[in-house]
């Protein structure tokens, strides 16, 4: 089946600065890749998509980057705030299942 | 408008005992899923539905049960609990149009001792 895997597993940065998340995966089948925030004692929360036609996408603060040859997708986050603090999880689709990265914990310090 | 609800919250349970957790969504769509989430790991999905009557495996189906009788319920059954169980539990549906996007709820988090 697929493997995603996740990195890094714990990230801080100052804030303002930028923090980027990379995820690879193995299943070429694997067509749409989200992206979740979780905070603490609550469900993840979609933040950002991309599917496998579309190489970049860009929402405000946030972007994605997916690289079908080489099989991997980064999250990066820009002007980064305390808020955006939170556990970060990639994922990929293939089929009607979802395989998820083990999450990265991101610290924005002020 | 809820999105996805799910009960209990919290629940202890004793080695061999049983219990079902409750997930209902007003979304209206016909996929559903039930993932578990251990400590610093990410989501393994259990159990999808595609619609009423349809269930499927996923990646750790064993040791739970699930059934579809409507569009809005997606029961999780634990028959005989274990500590390996221990985890939280989250429901999910799609949010939007599109059935890749996974709305998640609130979690029902499980202790077995």
């Amino acid at each position: 089946g697929e493997n995603v895997e996740q990195h890094p597993s714990t990230l801080s940065v100052q804030e303002g600065d930028s923090a980027v998340i990379k995820c690879t995966y193995s299943d070429s089948a694997s067509n749409y890749f989200p992206w979740y925030k979780q905070e603490l004692g609550k469900g993840p929360q979609l933040i950002i998509d991309i599917r496998s036609n579309v190489g970049e996408k860009k929402d405000q603060r946030i972007a994605v980057t997916l690289n079908k040859t080489a099989k991997h997708f980064s999250l990066h986050i820009t002007e980064t705030q305390p808020e955006d603090s939170a556990v970060y999880f990639c994922a990929s689709n293939t089929g009607n299942q979802f395989y998820f990265g083990t999450g990265t914990s991101l610290t924005v310090i002020p | 408008n809820a999105g996805v609800t799910q009960t209990p919250k919290f629940r202890i349970l004793k080695i061999g005992q049983s219990m079902t957790l409750q997930c209902t969504q007003d979304m209206n769509h016909n996929y559903m899923y039930w993932y578990r989430q251990d400590p610093g790991m990410g989501l393994k999905l259990i159990y999808y539905s595609v619609g009423a009557g349809i269930t499927d495996k996923g990646e750790v189906p064993n040791g739970y049960n699930v059934s579809r009788s409507t569009t809005e319920d997606f029961p999780l059954r634990l028959e005989l609990a274990a500590p390996s169980q221990t985890s939280v539990y989250f429901c999910a549906t799609p949010g939007g149009h599109s059935y890749n996007e996974q709305f998640f709820g609130p979690g029902t988090r499980l202790t077995v001792l």
